[in-house]
């Protein structure tokens, strides 16, 4: 089983409609991202998590919302999807470094969604 | 602030090359350089990572120096291979943030 978990992989909405897009994670981490590929683009940052009580918004955090439910859990959602929307998600885990600038961000598989 | 510029692609070598995909950075402080890599239809995976100046980062014959006076991190392979087509992104970790680059798609023809 994967250490990162990410559900759906795949989903088709319409615009308008709301979305929640689930992480879980098995590796014990205290950190969690929440990352959007566009091509061309790279990765951004949308939320990030250092732990259960700690939220912070990312580079694009416009039209999204998360929720950290427990350590291991971390669901991002569009409240209302709008097609500038599409893209691959991806839910990243990291330890908390002992010293700043040692992590190493652990990935899901992913969760392509097109808004329509 | 924090950034990484990497170069765009995409690139298409021949089995056997030789390859480099630049990276450069700018960061307060001082991070630790990464370089990942993303199969087709998969998450992003650590292929090596550098944590100081002058550390050299290894793995699955792929090669990067983190060279502090330049702010380069380059990304090197002797001989690539049809497997290794996937997307590349270099990495810094600096101010408790990770920041990517945009990302090079490398391509490998036999």
């Amino acid at each position: 089983d994967a250490d990162v978990t990410q559900t759906p992989r795949n989903r088709i909405t319409k615009t308008g409609k709301r979305i929640m897009l689930e992480c879980s994670q098995t590796k014990g981490h205290d950190r969690m991202y929440w990352y959007r590929q566009d091509p061309g683009l790279g990765l951004r940052l949308i939320y990030y998590s250092f732990d259960v009580k700690d939220i912070n918004k990312g580079e694009i955090s416009d039209g999204y919302s998360v929720s950290r439910q427990a350590q291991a859990k971390f669901s991002l959602s569009l409240e209302s999807a709008i097609p500038n929307q599409t893209a691959l998600y991806f839910c990243a885990t990291s330890e908390t470094s002992g010293r700043a600038g040692t992590g190493e961000l652990f990935f899901g598989e992913g969760s392509r969604l097109t808004v329509l | 602030g924090n950034s990484v510029t990497q170069m765009e692609g995409p690139v298409t070598l021949s089995e056997e090359a030789f390859l480099t995909i630049n990276c450069t950075y700018t960061a307060t402080g001082y991070p630790s350089l990464f370089w990942y890599v993303q199969y087709p239809g998969e998450g992003l995976q650590l292929l090596l990572k550098a944590t100081k100046a002058d550390d050299k980062g290894s793995n699955k014959g792929f090669e990067a120096t983190y060279r502090k006076e330049t702010t380069s991190f380059h990304l090197e392979k002797g001989s690539v291979q049809v497997s290794d087509s996937a997307v590349y992104f270099c990495a810094l970790h600096g101010s408790n943030q990770f920041y990517f680059g945009t990302g090079t798609s490398l391509t490998v023809i036999p």
